[in-house]
């Protein structure tokens, strides 16, 4: 059973650069998953700002494209998500989660526990 | 990019009523449809994808219909732990994108 961990500062300066990793146990990053980042601001609803493959294949969401960059580290076992030039906008609980491509997709059907950042001076 | 738009965003209903919650495609998804219950405080949890297969554990009185653009979630008998917001979700390709959500509560 796949088990996802979020870690990272839970406290960002504005325009600074938020940088959390997903780390992933009962599974091997490279199986056939997208590896994505999910964020919920306080009250407000989900958010999906993108995906990685293992092979480094990567989708974002067109609204924080310019600002987003994930990565893959087969070694670790872990993904990772880079969001510069950060607000309070981007105050938010960060999910990792993964989805199964093609046919077998359901979905999101594992998540992280998800971690609190919060942006402020 | 393909919009996701749920309806009602909210809604009271008792114990034991049926209850439907909407969910529209900007353009059609086949049935590349999910939805979750995330509880307050909690992580989202996958009640159906598929548009209408239910997740394993997830009690019969959840059920998903629905295909292209236009998808329906409903609880039957409506119980006390199901208090939630419900959300959709495309997921057919990037990018896969929520529906704003729907807060379900006790009258």
């Amino acid at each position: 059973q796949v088990q996802l961990q979020e870690s990272g500062p839970g406290l960002v300066k504005p325009s600074g650069t938020l940088s959390l990793t997903c780390t992933v146990s009962g599974g091997s990053i490279t199986n056939s998953h997208w590896w994505t980042w999910v964020r919920q601001p306080p009250g407000k609803g989900l958010e999906w700002i993108g995906e990685i493959y293992h092979t480094g294949s990567s989708n974002y969401n067109p609204s924080l494209e310019s600002r987003v960059t994930m990565s893959v580290d087969r070694s670790m076992n872990l993904f990772s998500l880079i969001l510069t030039s950060v607000t309070a906008a981007d105050t938010a609980v960060y999910f990792c989660a993964k989805m199964t491509p093609g046919r077998a997709a359901v979905g999101f059907d594992y998540w992280g526990p998800g971690t609190l950042v919060t942006v402020s001076s | 990019d393909i919009q996701m738009t749920q309806s009602p965003s909210s809604l009271s209903a008792s114990v034991g009523d049926r209850v439907t919650i909407s969910c529209r495609a900007s353009q059609g998804i086949n049935n590349y449809l999910a939805w979750y219950q995330q509880k307050p405080g909690k992580v989202p949890q996958l009640l159906i994808y598929a548009a209408s297969t239910l997740q394993s554990g997830v009690p019969s009185r959840f059920s998903g219909s629905g295909s292209g653009t236009d998808f329906t979630l409903t609880i039957s008998n409506l119980q006390p732990e199901d208090v939630a917001t419900y959300y959709c979700q495309k997921y057919n390709s990037a990018p896969r994108t929520f529906g704003q959500g729907t807060k379900v509560d006790i009258k």
